[in-house]
């Protein structure tokens, strides 16, 4: 099984619905983050937490929001989804406990907003 | 904060050919340095990192130093492989307050041909 588990893997939604995409993680560990992929644009940091009391907005926080429910659970909404939000979203985690922060990512969620 | 600017690609080598993409950093100190490998379909992982200047990081056939003198941290493969085909990340991590979040390249997408 997967450490960093991301749903859906695909999404095709409408202008202006609410959707919610989820992570999940059993490295036990306490920071999470959320990234979206563009073509061209490398990855951008939408939001992050470093536990469950603390979030934090990222480079483009604009049209979305998080929620850490548990310190394994950090979902990602966008509250009206519109089509330039069409990207790859990545979540991924790491250890605070370890020097070098490395990350480790889930295998992503595609959204498509027509 | 922290950035990095990253070679553009795509880059189209042969197999067997040498392998370098260029990343070049500004950064608060002197963090530890990564490069991420995206293959296809699949999340980032990472490649390889040095958590020092001079120090040299190295996995799977790839090494890059990391260069105070001239703040890069370039990515170098001897003999590249069809598999080696993927998308390459460079990241530094930033740092601010005790907390790490990390600014990525754009990433170059490396096609290897047989």
């Amino acid at each position: 099984d997967a450490d960093v588990t991301q749903t859906p893997r695909n999404r095709i939604t409408k202008t202006g619905k609410r959707i919610m995409l989820e992570c999940s993680q059993t490295k036990g560990h306490d920071r999470m983050y959320w990234y979206r992929q563009d073509p061209g644009l490398g990855l951008r940091l939408i939001y992050y937490s470093f536990d469950v009391k603390d979030i934090n907005k990222g480079e483009i926080s604009d049209g979305y929001s998080v929620s850490r429910q548990a310190q394994a659970k950090f979902s990602l909404s966008l509250e009206s989804a519109i089509p330039n939000q069409t990207a790859l979203y990545f979540c991924a985690t790491s250890d605070s406990r370890n020097l070098d922060e490395k990350l480790f990512f889930g295998s992503g969620t595609q959204l498509s907003v027509l | 904060g922290n950035s990095v600017t990253q070679m553009e690609g795509p880059v189209t080598l042969s197999e067997e050919a040498f392998l370098t993409i260029n990343c070049t950093y500004t950064a608060t100190g002197y963090p530890s340095l990564f490069w991420y490998v995206q293959y296809p379909g699949e999340g980032l992982q990472l490649l390889l990192k040095a958590t020092k200047a001079d120090d040299k990081g190295s996995n799977k056939g790839f090494e890059a130093t990391y260069r105070k003198e001239t703040t890069s941290f370039h990515l170098e493969k001897g003999s590249v492989q069809v598999s080696d085909s993927a998308v390459y990340f460079c990241a530094p991590p930033e740092s601010g307050a005790g907390s790490y979040q990390l600014t990525f390249g754009k990433g170059t997408k490396l096609s290897v041909i047989p």
